[in-house]
């Protein structure tokens, strides 16, 4: 039972190029989440999944799509990259007590 | 909306001493709680958790009881150890909502 996993780990991408983040998650969760982390910033939701086929956005949703094509996965999308977007993404699946179980994180450095 | 508000860190203590960490939460409905630790590098683990007024949750030593009278889901620690540096996350889950309402996050850094 791997839970929550995230590829790639590290990534280091120049301004304007595009990538796609991949978090796949083996409990049959119904809801998936990304986050970013930055320092002094907490967590802050980006994108989040209610099902298979949902999407809903959070609270820094710009320069960022999602799609949950199959209920274990969910991506993460930035189609022009800033510096802005320099941080720590996780992403997380939703237990049956609202509680949240996190994967390993990727850092993401935008030159 | 719901929120959480956490003390303000680093907080700073010595192998062996007691540990609090004060958490507290407005919230409508009856939230369920949660406390998470982060090492450096990784992501964030879920420590411990309360469903319910009065419950409490434990794990690894540390404890943390849902007071509804206080709002508050305080962690403590009776004798931390350096392994338990960390940075340490109260969060809060209403059933009305699908997402977390996490708090900003305490810093641990226990020195031997």
């Amino acid at each position: 039972n791997a839970g929550v996993t995230q590829t790639p780990k590290f990534r280091v991408l120049k301004t304007g190029q595009s990538m796609t983040l991949l978090c796949a998650q083996d409990m049959n969760h119904e809801y998936m989440y990304w986050y970013r982390q930055d320092p002094g910033m907490g967590l802050r939701l980006i994108h989040y999944s209610v099902g298979e086929g949902t999407t809903a956005k959070g609270e820094v949703p710009d320069g960022y799509n999602v799609s949950r094509l199959k209920k274990q996965n969910f991506l993460l999308g930035l189609e022009s990259a800033a510096p802005s977007q320099t941080s720590v993404y996780f992403c997380a699946s939703r237990g049956s007590y609202n509680e949240q179980f996190f994967g390993p994180g990727t850092r993401l450095t935008v030159l | 909306g719901d929120s959480v508000t956490q003390m303000e860190g680093p907080v700073t203590l010595s192998e062996e001493a007691f540990l609090t960490i004060n958490c507290t939460y407005t919230a409508t409905g009856y939230p369920s709680l949660f406390w998470y630790v982060q090492y450096p590098g990784e992501g964030l683990q879920l420590l411990l958790k309360a469903t319910k007024a009065d419950d409490k949750g434990s794990n690894k030593g540390f404890e943390a009881t849902y007071r509804k009278e206080t709002t508050s889901f305080h962690l403590e620690k009776g004798s931390v150890q350096v392994s338990d540096s960390a940075v340490y996350f109260c969060a809060l889950g209403n059933s009305g909502y699908s997402t977390l309402t996490f708090g900003k996050g305490t810093m641990l850094l226990v020195s031997p």
